[in-house]
């Protein structure tokens, strides 16, 4: 079966740096990838959709890659602040599953000041 | 604020019985999938409908059920409710169909339900 794994321990980091969160899969070939951000007892919130032809995509300070030999994503927060501190989920998804999307278990992310 | 809406927004319960949650799509998405986290699931993908028509299945027991209304609403119904059902369920919604040919949609979530069974 699909296996997601994101870091599974949390990502303590000092404002100002660069968080960088990977996600892993296996037993899937995902035409495309999303990122989510989570706040404790809230639902999860879009952040950005790479496709499997894409290499990278930028939004504002954040950055994911997508390497499907690596069966790999990794996203980037430049500039992190203690606002950007939440649970971040990566998700897997092809059109012809009907947009069902797979969830990894999330990295949570401390960025302190 | 997604444009989400979920009721109830907390629900205790006890075991064996029944409860429904309600969702209501952002306006415009013909999509709604209900999700279940919890703890030691992470967030897991239970159906999809789309316009009234059932479009995607997960990981769904067979105690549990869901329709979408003619106003696209959708209810997810829990029955025979036992323990390990405690959890947070969410609703999201999306203007993709959800097959082959058609660019992928962001989904958007509600702020879930926090069902905690007794």
């Amino acid at each position: 079966s699909q296996k997601i794994e994101q870091n599974s321990e949390a990502l303590n980091i000092q404002e100002g740096k660069t968080a960088t969160l990977t996600c892993n899969y296996t037993n899937y070939s995902p035409a495309y990838l999303q990122w989510y951000r989570q706040d404790p007892g809230r639902g999860p919130v879009f952040l950005l959709l790479i496709r499997e032809n894409e290499k990278e995509k930028r939004k504002e300070r954040l950055k994911v890659t997508f390497d499907t030999t690596l069966k790999q994503s990794l996203f980037h927060i430049t500039a992190s602040q203690p606002a950007d501190s939440a649970t971040y989920l990566c998700a897997l998804g092809r059109e012809e599953y009907g947009n069902k999307l797979v969830f990894g278990a999330g990295t949570i992310l401390r960025v302190k000041s | 604020d997604s444009g989400v809406t979920q009721t109830p927004k907390h629900l205790i319960t006890a075991t064996g019985q029944r409860v429904t949650l309600r969702c209501s799509p952002r306006s415009g998405d013909l999509s709604v999938y209900w999700y279940q986290q919890s703890l030691d699931q992470g967030l897991q993908f239970l159906i999809q409908y789309y316009n009234g028509e059932e479009r995607a299945k997960g990981n769904i027991l067979e105690r549990f059920s869901a329709q979408q209304f003619p106003d696209l609403h959708s209810e997810l119904n829990l029955s025979s409710l036992e323990l390990g059902d405690s959890a947070l369920y969410f609703c999201a919604s999306s203007s993709d169909p959800g097959f082959s040919g058609v660019t992928t949609d962001t989904q958007y979530f509600g702020p879930g339900t926090r069902l905690t069974v007794l």
